[in-house]
């Protein structure tokens, strides 16, 4: 079973469109990330929430929605899309309340803006 | 605010050959990660360290924290192609109820024949 899922793998559009990465984990865990790494594989951190409510906002444009329904989803809402907004988007699950270790990614979405 | 800094970038190195990887970071960390990412993959964890002098070692990788200088390496001994990947360390800070990790540049490690 798959721990960490995100879908769709790819994405591509054109700027000024909305669209939406979803994020499921079936781990059980409190908390959810989202990250982004750019064309040169840097990796930040987006957004946190745990147990559905928003922890960390790190300065993200607010074209971009995180919205959590519940505790194992996580989806990226991205309005009016620009050129650098082109990335690998992953989301990441951990325990932190029970002071769990490891954090986990899913695969990653390729999003790319035409 | 922690900031992590790795080197080198970019690493060819010949099979059997042995190198360090360096990751300083510039405040208190709780925990030091490594990750390992392929191409068009996403990120394996390789060693979590907790606390000052922690030395861990899984096949050819040995990672290690000194808390008081800020600084943790990934040694590599004999490397063998399938080590070639961008080796990520990451630095994370959890205030009870907010935690993430502070990634650093990454560093390519390409092994050649």
């Amino acid at each position: 079973d798959t721990a960490v899922s995100q879908t769709p793998k790819y994405l591509v559009t054109q700027m000024g469109n909305d669209k939406s990465i979803k994020c499921e984990q079936n781990l059980g865990h409190d908390t959810m990330y989202w990250y982004k790494q750019d064309s040169k594989k840097f990796l930040k951190i987006m957004f946190s929430y745990n147990n559905k409510e928003l922890i960390i906002n790190e300065t993200v444009p607010n074209r971009f929605s995180p919205k959590s329904p519940d505790k194992a989803h996580l989806n990226l809402h991205i309005n009016s899309l620009e050129l650098g907004d082109s990335a690998v988007y992953f989301c990441a699950s951990s325990q932190v309340l029970a002071g769990g270790l490891e954090q986990y990614f899913g695969p990653g979405t390729r999003l790319t803006v035409t | 605010e922690l900031k992590v800094e790795q080197n080198p970038l970019f690493l060819s190195m010949q099979e059997g050959k042995n190198y360090t990887i360096y990751c300083n970071y510039s405040t208190t960390s709780d925990r030091l990660y490594w990750y390992r990412q392929d191409p068009g993959k996403s990120l394996e964890s390789l060693f979590v360290l907790l606390s000052n002098g922690a030395v861990k070692q899984e096949g050819r990788l040995m990672a290690s924290l000194d808390t008081k200088a800020r600084l943790s390496t990934l040694h590599i001994t004999a490397a063998v192609h399938d080590l070639s990947a961008t080796y990520f360390c990451a630095g994370f800070i959890n205030t009870g109820t907010a935690s993430k990790l502070t990634f650093g540049t990454g560093t390519r490690l390409q092994v050649t024949l």
